[in-house]
């Protein structure tokens, strides 16, 4: 069974410009969840999306959206990005209902310069 | 002060030593968990607690609701043990899905 799955690996933007990062959960999955990893913070939630809806976001400014497709795949944007939004994404997913259990992916490291 | 301190910072051990990791955290939760994260980015759920201890090959996870702590501990532990773990909590009552995270142990494990 595939786990989940994030593109790009890496991505390199410049400040001012917009980034989307991609998620593909575990099939069977209807929940998404997308975290922040910045050098010397640790992991910080960020969205929460079920069943194509937001349900939860963490304290982040509104320049960081996303939204989640029929087929559960979801998408991370960061618009007018800043050098601080330098950081490792992680995407993970599970069962609906099941948030306790979540099985992560291997990040998109983006890098603002 | 975060809600989630892990301790120590850094570990270094030799191949073949009992480790621990601890975890204290200041609210009350509903369920700990214990993350795993190599070189590169990628996390592995190696477990997740609301009571008790848990067992996983050399692995052992327990947590007491009372004093808000939980360790980590690797019995002979090898190179390969090499990584960050991470200490996450959820807040009782708190909304599903985020979770909240200690800043993790780094360990190196030398041959």
């Amino acid at each position: 069974e595939a786990g989940v799955t994030q593109s790009p690996t890496h991505l390199i933007k410049t400040r001012g410009q917009q980034a989307t990062l991609r998620c593909s959960p575990i099939s069977g999955h209807t929940s998404v969840y997308w975290y922040q990893q910045a050098l010397g913070l640790g992991l910080q939630f960020l969205l929460w999306y079920d069943e194509g809806e937001e349900r939860n976001r963490g304290n982040f400014p509104p320049r960081f959206s996303g939204r989640q497709f029929p087929n559960y795949s979801s998408e991370l944007n960061v618009n007018a990005l800043e050098l601080e939004d330098s950081a490792l994404y992680l995407c993970a997913s599970s069962q609906q209902g099941q948030y306790y259990e979540q099985y992560f992916g291997p990040g998109t490291r983006l890098t603002v310069t | 002060k975060n809600e989630v301190e892990q301790s120590p910072q850094n570990l270094t051990a030799q191949e073949g030593e009992f480790i621990t990791i601890n975890c204290s955290y200041s609210v009350g939760i509903s369920a700990l968990h214990w993350l795993q994260q190599h070189p590169g980015g990628g996390i592995v759920s190696l477990f997740m607690l609301s009571s008790g201890k848990k067992k996983h090959g050399r692995l052992i996870a327990t947590i007491n609701i009372q004093e808000k702590h939980s360790s980590l501990h690797i019995t002979a532990s090898h190179p390969r043990d090499s990584a960050v773990y991470i200490c996450a909590v959820r807040r009782y009552g708190g909304s599903q899905g985020n979770l909240i995270f200690g800043k993790g142990t780094k360990l190196s494990v030398k041959p």
